[in-house]
């Protein structure tokens, strides 16, 4: 069966500090995986996608990006981190035509930024 | 642009009882994917029920159902018999495409439900 890791579970950070949050997913071969932030009080919104090694599609400009060294690795980074950028990170991935796809979250990573 | 629209901010249900949580969405979409997530206190994503807009029959988890109404756009999730462990935030999402970012899902802003003994 398939799994998502992410880690780590939380994580607090200075402002102007590098993040490097890690999703990796075990079970399956050429996922399409994605990067979700919710912030407090909100639904998620999709940050990064990714349907291959090498392959990222951004969803909104901001000071993060991401980064797939590896098929079932999937790495969010940022060079100096905001205030703004405080919040629950989800992993997903899903499988077969994009289309129709389901989508399976990880237990998230908790940043708060101070 | 696609929206999802979750009317109810909270709901509370009696444990044993039926709740019905709201969910509306706008696509220009003639074939899309429905979905309802659950998140619990630990804050991990638990996909519900899927539906697909072309299939008229509702989608059915056990405890869980759907009443999907295509012309109406409504996407609302019933829970009978609820349990505490019901207790969590749901949300509602509809898969879309996107230019910048294939498919992904868009995600309402949520309904958090209190089940009480």
């Amino acid at each position: 069966s398939q799994t998502i890791h992410q880690w780590p579970a939380t994580l607090v950070q200075p402002v102007g500090s590098p993040l490097s949050l890690e999703c990796t997913v075990e079970g399956t071969s050429n996922p399409n995986l994605y990067w979700y932030r919710q912030a407090a009080g909100r639904g998620l919104q999709l940050l990064f996608y990714s349907v291959g090694i090498g392959q990222i599609s951004s969803e909104v400009p901001q000071n993060l990006s991401a980064s797939r060294p590896q098929d079932r690795q999937f790495i969010l980074s940022s060079k100096k981190l905001l205030l703004s950028d405080s919040g629950f990170y989800l992993c997903a991935w899903s499988v077969g035509g994009a289309a129709t796809d389901t989508q399976y979250f990880g237990p998230g990573t908790r940043l708060t930024v101070l | 642009a696609q929206t999802v629209t979750q009317s109810q901010p909270e709901m509370s249900v009696q444990e044993a009882e039926t709740v019905t949580l709201s969910c509306t969405y706008d696509t220009s979409e003639s074939d899309y994917y429905l979905f309802w997530y659950k998140q619990p206190p630990s804050r991990q994503m638990i996909l519900v029920i899927r539906q697909e807009a072309y299939k008229q029959q509702n989608a059915t988890e056990n405890r869980f159902s759907v009443n999907f109404q295509k012309a109406a756009k409504s996407f609302s999730l019933k829970i009978s018999d609820s349990q505490l462990g019901d207790a969590a935030m749901y949300f509602c999402a509809v898969l879309r495409w996107s230019s910048n970012s294939g498919y992904a899902l868009n995600f309402g802003k949520g309904t958090s439900l209190l089940v009480t003994p």
